[in-house]
């Protein structure tokens, strides 16, 4: 049984790019949760889709976007990119009504420059 | 908004020691996580606690919902538990998984 898997491994943009984040929800979980970890600091969530929809947002921009598919799998969407969007992304699932404990993905290192 | 503060930042220790730390919040939870992540950044989650103790191996948790504080310890530590050690909170309390607040984490090493 495949866990959380996450494309691309690592990613470089230039500023004022646009970038696409993929994530595959382990089987059987039906919530995706996207957070984003700088270097040397926590990670904060970005947002979390359950049933298509974005259930939960956290003090992300707009740039930031997100998708699920009827697989649940899920897009994380980052438009006008700026230096500080540099970090770790990280996606984590779980099922919505059997447990609330999250399995993440090893993360998309994106490097904006 | 829960504030979470981990203490210490930075852990050095010698193979075999007890090791201890500590995690604080702001606000009631629902739920707090330990998490483990090595460098390259996979993250494993070691523990979800919502009262009470628990025990993994080495591994044991601790927390005090009264106080707003838990504790991860490691005994009998080894080179191989070497990572950064991540508390997080669920605040919210309906179905599912409401987004986690994280701490800054614990970067611990453990020498030979």
């Amino acid at each position: 049984d495949a866990g959380v898997t996450q494309s691309p491994t690592h990613l470089i943009k230039t500023r004022g790019q646009q970038v696409t984040l993929r994530c595959s929800p382990k089987s059987g979980h039906d919530t995706v949760s996207w957070y984003q970890q700088a270097l040397g600091q926590g990670p904060q969530f970005i947002f979390q889709y359950y049933e298509e929809e974005e259930r939960q947002r956290g003090n992300f921009p707009d740039r930031f976007s997100g998708h699920q598919f009827p697989n649940y799998s899920s897009e994380l969407n980052v438009n006008a990119l700026l230096l500080g969007d540099s970090a770790l992304y990280l996606c984590a699932s779980n099922h919505s009504h059997l447990e609330v404990w999250q399995y993440f993905g090893p993360g998309t290192r994106l490097t904006v420059t | 908004k829960n504030e979470v503060e981990q203490s210490p930042q930075n852990l050095t220790a010698q193979e075999g020691e007890f090791i201890t730390i500590n995690c604080s919040y702001s606000v009631g939870i629902s739920a707090l996580h330990w998490l483990q992540q090595h460098p390259g950044g996979g993250i494993v989650s070691l523990f979800m606690l919502s009262s009470g103790k628990k025990k993994h191996g080495r591994l044991i948790a601790t927390i005090n919902i009264q106080e707003k504080h838990s504790s991860l310890h490691i005994t009998a530590s080894h080179p191989r538990d070497s990572a950064v050690y991540i508390c997080a909170v669920r605040s919210g309390s309906g179905g599912g998984a409401d987004g986690l607040t994280f701490g800054k984490g614990t970067h611990l090493i453990i020498q030979p």
